[in-house]
């Protein structure tokens, strides 16, 4: 089967650093996206990842290990508008986004 | 039209009402799609359309049809809705996604059936 996991929730504090893990089980592999979900809002992208290694994008950075299945996104100086569920989906072998159920960062002033 | 429009924003149905949930996109994009969001539960995939006149079924697409008679509007139908389709619905659109393009969301319409 197919299989995203992604811890439920995580808490840190204001202008520290914070590392959210996806694990993934798929049927093919095109690439892996990173999106930000504020509550009661729609998805934003955030990284894509299709080789291995890191991405660096700002604050944000997104790393990928294809023979170990599995990514990171690298919340650095963390801002309080950072609270908001981090969403992994991996693009299956028909290009169709897999999702896991996303983790909710809280942040802590 | 900036991007890509949900409408209604949220709905109570009555089970067994039929329901339509509209989708605009003016981004030109080729692919659009249908979500549904639940509690604990990542995003799951209804229905998608690669390119106006095709449609394929996602992971869940019992209970729901869709059509893509042009490239902008994608609406997706509930014939006779049911309790266990209450739900927050998600629109999406991109360019190619073989060439790794992302999705654009509509800002969503929750949806409950009693």
């Amino acid at each position: 089967g197919q299989n995203i996991d992604q811890p439920t929730e995580m808490t840190a504090t204001e202008g520290a650093i914070v590392q959210i893990n996806c694990t993934y089980q798929t049927s093919g592999f095109n690439g892996l996206f990173w999106y930000q979900q504020h509550a009661g809002e729609a998805p934003t992208f955030l990284s894509y990842n299709v080789l291995d290694g890191l991405e660096e994008k700002g604050r944000f950075s997104s790393f990928l290990s294809r023979s170990k299945g599995y990514s990171y996104l690298l919340l650095k100086e963390l801002q309080m508008k950072d609270s908001a569920s981090y969403l992994c989906a991996v693009q299956d072998s028909n290009y169709q986004l897999i999702w896991g159920a996303g983790t909710k960062l809280i942040i802590k002033p | 039209i900036a991007g890509i429009t949900q409408a209604p924003t949220s709905q109570i149905l009555a089970a067994g009402r039929r329901m339509t949930l509209r989708c605009t996109q003016d981004m030109r994009h080729n692919a659009m799609y249908w979500y549904r969001q639940d509690l604990g539960l990542g995003l799951r995939l209804i229905h998608y359309s690669n390119t106006a006149g095709t449609t394929g079924k996602g992971e869940v697409p019992d209970g729901y049809s869709v059509s893509r008679a042009n490239t902008d509007d994608f609406p997706l139908t509930l014939a006779s809705a049911v309790p266990s389709q209450t739900s927050v619905y998600f629109c999406a659109s991109s360019d190619d996604p073989t060439l790794g393009n992302e999705q654009f969301f509509g800002p969503g319409t929750r949806l409950t059936v009693l």
